[in-house]
């Protein structure tokens, strides 16, 4: 049974940094492609960044260009999410989703439990 | 801030059939297939439509997909009372270099 299992949010000061991690199971992490999503209280979903299988390509939002870091291990399963100058406008729930591609495209066939991130002073 | 534009309610009363629009433009929709997510409150999504119309396994054949052009379709039919949730279409977006979400539609069964 595929398994993301997410840790790692709480509350941080505006400015300062948090990393959030997604452990995974039930599938050879490496073949895959993974991302993170968020969503800000009540708010919809955003689209937050894209790590390739093997770390070669990195995409991200423009609204956390420069700020968040994604990154992946391989060896010990897991995922990453560096969050650095963070901002008010930053809080919400973060999810980490596992990324299946067919013959007509990509969808995020599995999601974690989500981590919550709440930046305020 | 999205880019894909959905309507933000939907209801009808069980049994009925209801339908969910989303527009983008040539960049996403126009040039990637479309994916549907369903939220339940108080859970993670999960993915109900990919590739336009496909459904995963699991997924009751009430729901189906479509895309035609700048704008893609998920249609509920056979409305029942757990159909309520939140509902998001997503596409690649070539010219952003990321993935677009809708703005979300919020199915009320009356």
């Amino acid at each position: 049974e595929v398994q993301l299992v997410q840790s790692g949010g709480g509350l941080v000061q505006p400015g300062r940094s948090l990393r959030i991690s997604c452990a995974a199971s039930g599938f050879t992490f490496s073949d895959y492609e993974m991302n993170w999503v968020r969503q800000a209280p009540g708010k919809g979903l955003e689209w937050v960044s894209y790590i390739s299988s093997k770390s070669t390509t990195r995409y991200y939002a423009d609204s956390v260009k420069g700020r968040f870091t994604i990154s992946r291990d391989n060896a010990d399963s897991s995922l990453y999410l560096q969050m650095n100058s963070l901002r008010v406008e930053d809080t919400g729930i973060y999810y980490c989703a596992r990324e299946v591609y067919d013959s007509s495209g990509s969808h995020f066939a599995h999601w974690g439990q989500g981590s919550l991130v709440t930046v305020s002073s | 801030q999205p880019v894909l534009t959905q309507p933000p309610s939907a209801s009808g009363t069980p049994g009925q059939r209801v339908t969910i629009s989303c527009s983008g433009s040539n960049s996403n929709i126009g040039s990637n297939i479309v994916n549907w997510y369903q939220q339940l409150p108080g859970t993670a999504p999960k993915v109900l439509i990919y590739s336009n119309d496909q459904r995963p396994s699991g997924v009751p054949n009430r729901f189906s997909g479509s895309s035609s052009g700048t704008s893609a379709s998920l249609a509920i039919s056979g409305l029942q009372s757990d159909d309520e949730a939140d509902y998001y279409c997503a596409a690649w977006d070539d010219s952003l270099n990321g993935y677009v979400f809708g703005t979300g539609t919020k199915v009320t069964v009356l």
